[in-house]
């Protein structure tokens, strides 16, 4: 059974600040992994999807890597401001199907 | 893109009552829809697997008598909380994939249930 884990669970940073969020999976078979952003009481919004044959995935401040073998990808938030506030998930696909993560609540303040 | 399309977005009822809650794929045609669950400060779970013209399939601990899942149609699931009890307020999302989007799955906006 996939389970998927996001580390830190909360983090807060000074607006401007580099970050990165972790995410790992212990089933290494997966078709994509993919991150999404969910706003206090919105729904899920895709941010980037990372195909199992890809390395990473970039789309303007926020780049995403994935390494298979070792269950692991990264969410990298350049420069960030505080509408990147929100909760952060990290969920794996397999069959159609996808695990999440716990999340990780992420506070940029000004 | 995909949009997938899940209404109503906010429901409140009363605690002994049913809701049903739908999910259409507006451009696509999904054979296959998933439901999942997600209570306050934890993630989102998956419910059950919808599959067009057949019985859902549901994970482990969910009760498919309390969660009836329809899909009637390649562009509609509907799940139905039947006898609703405090204890189902939740955030449902429904999510949808087609044979050619590449394994990408196109979620609904979420409903936001509460049972008072």
């Amino acid at each position: 059974k996939q389970e998927v884990t996001q580390i830190p669970a909360a983090l807060s940073v000074p607006e401007g600040e580099n970050l990165v969020l972790n995410c790992s999976f212990t089933d290494s078979a997966i078709y994509n992994l993919q991150w999404f952003r969910q706003d206090p009481g919105k729904g899920l919004t895709s941010l980037l999807l990372i195909q199992s044959s890809q390395r990473e995935q970039t789309s303007g401040r926020l780049n995403a890597s994935l390494d298979k073998s070792s269950g692991r990808s990264t969410l990298y938030i350049a420069a960030s401001q505080p509408g990147d506030s929100a909760t952060y998930l990290c969920a794996a696909s397999s069959y159609g199907k996808l695990t999440f993560g716990q999340g990780t609540i992420l506070t940029v303040h000004p | 893109g995909a949009v997938v399309s899940q209404h109503p977005s906010w429901v409140i009822c009363k605690s002994g009552t049913s809701v049903k809650i739908e999910c259409r794929s507006l451009d696509f045609q999904a054979t296959t829809m998933f439901w999942y669950r997600q209570f306050p400060k934890q993630s989102l779970m998956l419910m059950a697997t919808s599959n067009e013209g057949s019985k859902a399939t549901y994970e482990q601990g969910v009760e498919k008598d309390k969660f009836l899942i329809n899909h009637a149609s390649l562009t509609l699931s509907t799940l139905t909380v039947t006898s609703a009890h405090p204890e189902d307020s939740s955030f449902y999302i429904c999510s949808a994939s087609f044979e050619s989007s590449g394994n990408t799955i196109y979620f609904g906006e979420g409903s936001w249930l509460t049972v008072v």
